[in-house]
């Protein structure tokens, strides 16, 4: 099994719809975080959090909502879906200290209509 | 402020032909880490190698090596011999020991690998 999930995979909504991307992850990482990709940007960081009660700000948080419901459970929120969020979604998880690689989810390619 | 540049968009190689990809990094940090990460096709993103500012020896493993200078910035991968197994986009990314201890990533915005048969 995968290490770290997302769900669902694929979605499609319209515009002003509220959607939520979930992620879990069984590598115990206290840290999690919410990317999106965008072609030619790279990846951009939404939120963090380094634990259920640390949620942080990325940097495009605008328009985006996360709850940390457990160690391993990091859900985005997208409270009202505008065209432009349509992208691709990346959880990762790390380890304590900047020198850990993140582990990334398969990602969840989100259109909104 | 703290940046990744991959100048290349975009490469196209015969298979076999070597290919080397750029990375230049901006920071003030003394402590820092990078990061190469490949998104195949299929999308998800591998982590290939790790390196701290302060070892700038090169890295070789199998067909892939990283070089590292502080000197112009730079962490340049190399992939040797290429195969089409070695399409995909190569993302760079640096993680800064900073004041918040957020140890944020930052990435580059991608080159895209296609290698021909």
């Amino acid at each position: 099994d995968a290490d770290v999930t997302q769900t669902p995979r694929n979605r499609i909504t319209k515009t002003g719809k509220r959607i939520m991307l979930e992620c879990s992850q069984t590598k115990g990482h206290d840290r999690m975080y919410w990317y999106r990709q965008d072609p030619g940007l790279g990846l951009r960081l939404i939120y963090y959090s380094f634990d259920v009660k640390d949620i942080n700000k990325g940097e495009i948080s605008d328009g985006y909502s996360v709850s940390r419901q457990a160690q391993a459970k990091f859900s985005l929120s997208l409270e009202s879906a505008i065209p432009n969020q349509t992208a691709l979604y990346f959880c990762a998880t790390s380890d304590l200290g900047p020198y850990n690689e993140q582990f990334f989810g398969p990602g969840t390619r989100l259109t909104v209509l | 402020a703290q940046k990744v540049t991959q100048a290349q968009t975009e490469i196209s190689v015969v298979e076999k032909e070597d290919v080397t990809l750029d990375c230049v990094y901006e920071t003030r940090d003394t402590t820092y880490y990078l990061f190469w990460y490949k998104q195949p096709p299929s999308g998800e993103l591998v982590f290939l190698i790790r390196r701290n500012s302060f070892d700038e020896q090169n890295e070789i493993s199998g067909r892939y090596s990283w070089n590292f200078q502080k000197s112009t910035s730079s962490f340049n991968f190399t992939i040797t011999a290429s195969q089409v197994v070695d399409s995909a986009v190569y993302f760079c990314a640096l993680s800064e020991a900073s004041m918040d201890s957020s140890y944020k990533l930052i990435f580059g915005s991608g080159t895209r690998l296609l290698v021909r048969p």
